[in-house]
């Protein structure tokens, strides 16, 4: 069936560490997003990426649709950046309805 | 621009009671969606609306009634709560798939806890 998974699922980094977060997915996309989840729980948007490479400040993101896989680079952790990550993905079919990974849960110590 | 609002934030509910939660969007968006998202997992989706007047089911419809009755409103209803319904609840909005750039926008969310 129609999946997205997050790896890793848990990842701890020194403030100042660069950390590269992957999302594979089963079928192609109509549409990508990448967001953070803060520790209040509020989902932060970061990137709508179907395709291509965005950057962000320290954050940046780059899809491979053709092999159905996209990646979020963070660099130079900062203590701010902890929390979860996810991507989801809208499959064919329309709608704009998103499916979401497991998330990675991410803690910077400073 | 307020963006996304969702209505309360936070609700305790005994068993078999009902509720609405209520979001609102200013972005003239068409399409919105309520997901749910439970302890250590990614969100899943409830229902939809392409717009006004349009409701549809997504991955875990039951236990739950939806309706759009104004283009900005999008309200989920709870006829009798169950233990199981304890969760982070999530509205979203967005434009539909035809238009360049078309991400969802996600209010902050409602805790609700059925005890």
């Amino acid at each position: 069936g129609i999946q997205v998974e997050q790896s890793p699922p848990d990842l701890i980094l020194q403030e100042g560490a660069n950390s590269t977060l992957r999302c594979n997915f089963s079928d192609s996309v109509n549409n990508l997003q990448w967001f953070h989840q803060n520790p209040w729980g509020q989902l932060i948007n970061l990137f709508y990426i179907p395709s291509g490479t965005k950057q962000n400040g320290r954050l940046s993101a780059t899809t491979v649709a053709t092999e159905r896989y996209s990646l979020l680079y963070i660099s130079s952790s900062q203590t701010t950046d902890s929390g979860v990550y996810f991507c989801a993905a809208e499959f064919s079919g329309g709608y704009n309805k998103l499916i979401f990974g497991a998330g990675t849960r991410l803690a910077v110590h400073p | 621009n307020a963006g996304v609002t969702q209505t309360p934030k936070f609700r305790v509910l005994k068993t078999g009671q009902s509720m609405t939660l209520l979001c609102a969007q200013d972005m003239n968006h068409e399409y919105m969606y309520w997901y749910r998202q439970d302890p250590g997992m990614g969100l899943r989706l409830i229902h939809y609306s392409v717009g006004e007047g349009t409701t549809a089911k997504g991955e875990v419809p039951d236990g739950y009634n939806v309706s759009r009755l104004k283009k900005q409103n999008f309200l989920l209803g709870l006829e009798s709560a169950a233990p199981s319904q304890t969760s982070v609840y999530f509205c979203a909005s967005s434009y539909p798939p035809d238009r360049v750039n078309q991400p969802q926008h996600f209010g902050d969310g409602t805790r609700l806890s059925i005890l």
